[in-house]
């Protein structure tokens, strides 16, 4: 199995401030990794798809990173709606979830 | 549009088989792959299994012994079984689309499963 490993697992940040997310697989996935977002009581959404493809509808503030086994989200300038908790996903082999990274209002 | 619904019971009993169904509208469902995915209460996300070209399926090994994913093509539907349940089944299930191989772009309300007696 591919394991996911996000961090921070949470991190507190004000609005406009940059923030980046990472996510290392336990071994190589190639591009194949994908980025979600879930608020509270939602379903999960697809903002990021191939490391690097922003999902047609997400702001282009959002932006996604990375290769092989290291991989980044990054938020360029954080909007009051992005409070909300991170997930990444590899699909290179089935599907694994990483553990999440909650993002909270400092 | 494409619009996913899960729809079955909120409350199952230890040891009990879970059924929940997935209405697909505004795609066909004899494309794409079409997957559930579990959240327990608090915790992170699971992958439990796919089904596509209406009837191949890959499964969760932790759960593959436990899970049959099935596809109605009559009625634009995929279905979930789980068997023999616990209370470390009590999750919010979740259907999904999959595009690419597996990216989930579209994604069901999600539904609350209590396996309590």
């Amino acid at each position: 199995d591919i394991q996911m490993t996000q961090s921070p697992s949470s991190l507190s940040a004000s609005v406009g401030d940059r923030v980046t997310i990472t996510c290392r697989a336990s071994q190589s996935i190639s591009s194949y990794l994908n980025w979600y977002q879930q608020k509270p009581g939602k379903a999960p959404k697809l903002l990021i798809y191939a490391a690097s493809n922003l999902q047609s509808g997400v702001p282009s503030r959002f932006s996604g990173g990375g290769s092989g086994t290291d991989f980044t989200l990054t938020i360029s300038s954080l909007q009051p709606e992005d409070f909300a908790t991170y997930y990444c996903q590899q699909s290179y082999i089935t599907l694994t979830f990483g553990g999440g990274t909650k993002v909270e209002i400092k | 549009q494409v619009q996913l619904q899960e729809s079955g019971p909120g409350l199952v009993k230890p040891s009990e088989t879970l059924s929940l169904t997935c209405t697909v509208s505004g795609d066909s469902i004899s494309s794409y792959y079409w997957i559930w995915i579990r959240q327990p209460p608090g915790k992170g996300l699971e992958w439990i299994g796919w089904i596509y070209n209406s009837g191949s399926t890959n499964y969760n090994p932790s759960l593959k012994s436990r899970v049959t994913i099935s596809v109605d093509t009559s009625k634009n539907l995929f279905s979930l079984k789980l068997r023999s349940l616990t209370a470390a089944d009590t999750a919010v299930y979740y259907c999904a689309r999959g595009v690419l191989g597996g990216v989930s772009d579209y994604w069901g309300q999600g539904t609350l499963v209590t396996v309590s007696s």
